[in-house]
């Protein structure tokens, strides 16, 4: 079946470590979009790719990294300057269709500070 | 400053009522908004969407309402079951470009 794969679903992160969320799509779209979701914030938009070797900064992007190497993967590292990492991850993918279509989901990476 | 306002945090139906989810919007460029639900460690699930040439949708029992002169749009879902609770965003863009979410509304459908 078609879809996005995150991975992992939990992961722990000590101080000072940076570490790298995997997100894997088979659904052949251009767009692909990492957001946080925290307590009462909603979804907000870390980084997102329209094409394969470009990406844009979303509205918190400091302390994050991606890159976006093949279509099919978007992989978010959360670096040590990223203060307060602890967070619900999102990742996201849209068709190539003019005006985008819905975003499909991924089942999310849970990060938490040992 | 936020461009996607849900004013409610939460809300609570009657099982078999209506439920009505509100959103407000800044942008005048946005010109396609979507609702999206929600469980707990899971993903958003999308529901239902609208351009702004139109000024409804419907999908089974959701109804999605835009009021382009107010910048509103609201969720209608008719009758509310059980399964319905959820966090409900809505969200919308310019067109092909990035999504922009609300911080959500959490519904409760009570027995």
């Amino acid at each position: 079946d078609g879809g996005i794969t995150q991975s992992p679903k939990y992961l722990f992160r000590k101080e000072g470590q940076n570490v790298t969320l995997s997100c894997e799509q088979n659904l052949n779209h251009d767009a692909m979009y990492w957001y946080r979701q925290d307590p009462g914030q909603g979804l907000r938009l870390i980084y997102y790719s329209q094409i394969v070797n470009d990406f844009q900064k979303g509205d918190i992007a400091e302390g994050y990294s991606v890159s976006r190497e093949k279509k099919e993967s978007f992989p978010l590292t959360v670096t040590s300057a990223q203060k307060n990492p602890t967070a619900f991850y999102l990742c996201a993918s849209r068709p190539p269709d003019r005006g985008g279509g819905p975003q499909h989901f991924g089942d999310g990476t849970r990060l938490s500070i040992l | 400053d936020q461009q996607v306002k849900q004013n409610s945090p939460s809300l609570s139906v009657q099982e078999g009522r209506i439920s009505i989810l509100n959103c407000d919007y800044t942008n005048s460029m946005f010109d396609y908004f979507l609702w999206y639900k929600k469980y707990p460690a899971e993903g958003p699930t999308f529901l239902i969407s609208i351009s702004s040439i139109k000024d409804k949708n419907e999908d089974g029992r959701f109804t999605v309402f835009l009021n382009k002169s107010a910048k509103h749009l609201s969720l209608h879902i008719v009758p509310s079951q059980p399964g319905d609770s959820a966090v409900y965003f809505c969200a919308a863009s310019e067109w092909g470009d990035k999504i922009i979410f609300g911080k959500g509304t959490r519904l409760h459908i009570l027995p």
